[in-house]
């Protein structure tokens, strides 16, 4: 069973930026099968999906946040990381990481971390 | 992209069923079989309990059932029990291979 374990900063200053990791164990992420993503969700809100990568590199991301993410994989480390540049308050959220099928038929995201609150306020 | 259209909440008694219904369009449900459902409670990890519409993955009790009509997702869940409360969110691939989560509903068993 993939567990997975996220890690970094819970308070972000306002246009710094955010970056966060996710530790995995019990699986490689040099996975033929999976991409390992990020999800959040604003306190009182719903869930918004990130952006993917797979362990070639590859990433998919939110349209609505490509200019300001990046998401890349340590297949050494068997970790991932999130990069979110020039934060807002509106970037205060719950950060998931988790695993994601991938696009098409693979959409589900099937082991999650347990999420940590970033908050972003001078 | 807008997010996939969840009623706010749900409730039933225990032992009752109840269905969550998710609304997209052609762009997203209604052009792939790619729906999943998870269920999350407070302070734990979520938990997957439905894909590729109607699949369930190892672990997750036959009470929970998918099903797909349209542009509209559904889970049911019958026999309900106090355990099941939690939020429940829909989540769909896209046409531009992009995921769209679900507004999330509150299931309340009374």
């Amino acid at each position: 069973q993939v567990q997975l374990q996220e890690s970094g900063p819970g308070l972000v200053k306002p246009s710094e930026t955010l970056s966060l990791t996710c530790s995995v164990s019990g699986g490689p992420l040099r996975s033929s099968y999976f991409y390992w993503g990020w999800v959040r969700q604003p306190p009182g809100r719903g869930l918004e999906w990130i952006g993917s990568v797979f362990h070639s590199g590859y990433s998919y991301t939110n349209p609505a946040l490509r200019s300001r993410v990046t998401v890349s994989g340590d297949t050494s480390k068997n970790q991932f990381s999130l990069r979110l540049i020039s934060v807002t308050a509106a970037d205060t959220a719950i950060y998931y990481c988790a695993r994601w099928g991938g696009p098409g038929s693979g959409n589900y995201f099937d082991s999650w971390g347990q999420g940590i609150l970033v908050t972003v306020s001078s | 992209q807008s997010a996939l259209a969840q009623p706010a909440s749900v409730s039933g008694s225990p032992g009752q069923s109840v269905t969550i219904s998710c609304t997209g369009t052609t762009n997203d449900i209604g052009g792939n079989s790619y729906v999943s459902w998870s269920q999350h409670h407070p302070h734990k990890a979520p938990r997957l309990v439905i894909y590729d519409v109607d699949k369930r993955p190892s672990g997750v009790s036959d009470r929970f059932s998918g099903s797909k009509s349209g542009n509209t997702a559904s889970l049911t869940i019958s026999g309900l029990q106090p355990e099941d409360a939690a939020d429940y969110y829909c989540t769909s691939s896209t046409i531009s291979n992009t995921v769209l989560f679900g507004t999330g509903t509150a299931l309340t068993v009374l």
